[in-house]
């Protein structure tokens, strides 16, 4: 069966950390990797990755994905409070639309 | 960016009773929409996908029957939750594709949070 496991499942730092979340997936016909983040609502959309070893970057949050090894990693460096909230991981298969999404890493930023 | 609306944001009602959830798309139509429901510390699942002018498609173990998909018109999905029970407590979010992107790049509306008594 089709999965997506992340880890850890939560984390705790402190302002100004560097934070590495991971995702790995096991699936057949693979088309894209998503990161999501969620907060108390729905989740924001963060990057998508069809490629591997190409780096996405959108100010301190980067991703990038290893399809050989079926992984992903999502980094926020600098954290900040305001990045507090649950990153969900997600693929998406070739000849669907649904998304299957992990469990999720619930990062909490202290001050 | 692509917004997605959700109503009511919560709603708490009695057992055996129906509850009816809105998902509009606010600045783009969408021929396809999808409806998730999120457990706590759970992941969100995939319930079904909706389909202008057309029936919804159901993932395995979701009941048609109970959960009703009604997809008329390209801006608006609503889900209801036939003689919802508590176990149905939950929390329902939509999504839709903005037109013109990967389909992958969902955009989620902001969820409804279910409870039944």
């Amino acid at each position: 069966e089709d999965k997506v496991v992340q880890s850890p499942l939560s984390l705790v730092v402190h302002e100004g950390d560097t934070v590495t979340l991971n995702c790995s997936y096991e699936v057949t016909n693979f088309r894209s990797l998503l990161w999501y983040k969620q907060e108390k609502k729905a989740p924001t959309f963060l990057f998508m990755l069809t490629s591997s070893g190409i780096e996405k970057k959108s100010g301190r949050l980067s991703s990038i994905l290893d399809k050989k090894e079926l992984f992903s990693i999502l980094n926020i460096t600098a954290t900040q409070t305001g990045d507090s909230a649950v990153y969900l991981c997600a693929y998406s298969g070739a000849g669907s639309y649904q998304l299957t999404f992990g469990k999720g890493t619930k990062l909490s930023v202290i001050p | 960016g692509a917004v997605v609306s959700q109503h009511p944001s919560r709603v708490i009602c009695k057992s055996g009773t129906s509850v009816k959830i809105e998902c509009r798309s606010l600045d783009f139509q969408a021929t396809t929409m999808f409806w998730y429901r999120q457990f706590p510390k759970q992941s969100l699942m995939l319930m079904a996908t909706s389909n202008e002018g057309s029936k919804a498609t159901y993932e395995q173990g979701v009941e048609k029957d109970k959960f009703l998909i009604n997809h008329a018109s390209l801006t608006l999905s609503t889900l209801t939750v036939t003689s919802a029970h508590p176990e149905d407590s939950s929390f329902y979010i939509c999504s839709a594709p903005p037109p013109g992107w990967n389909t992958d790049t969902q955009y989620f509306g902001p969820g409804t949070r279910l409870t039944v008594l």
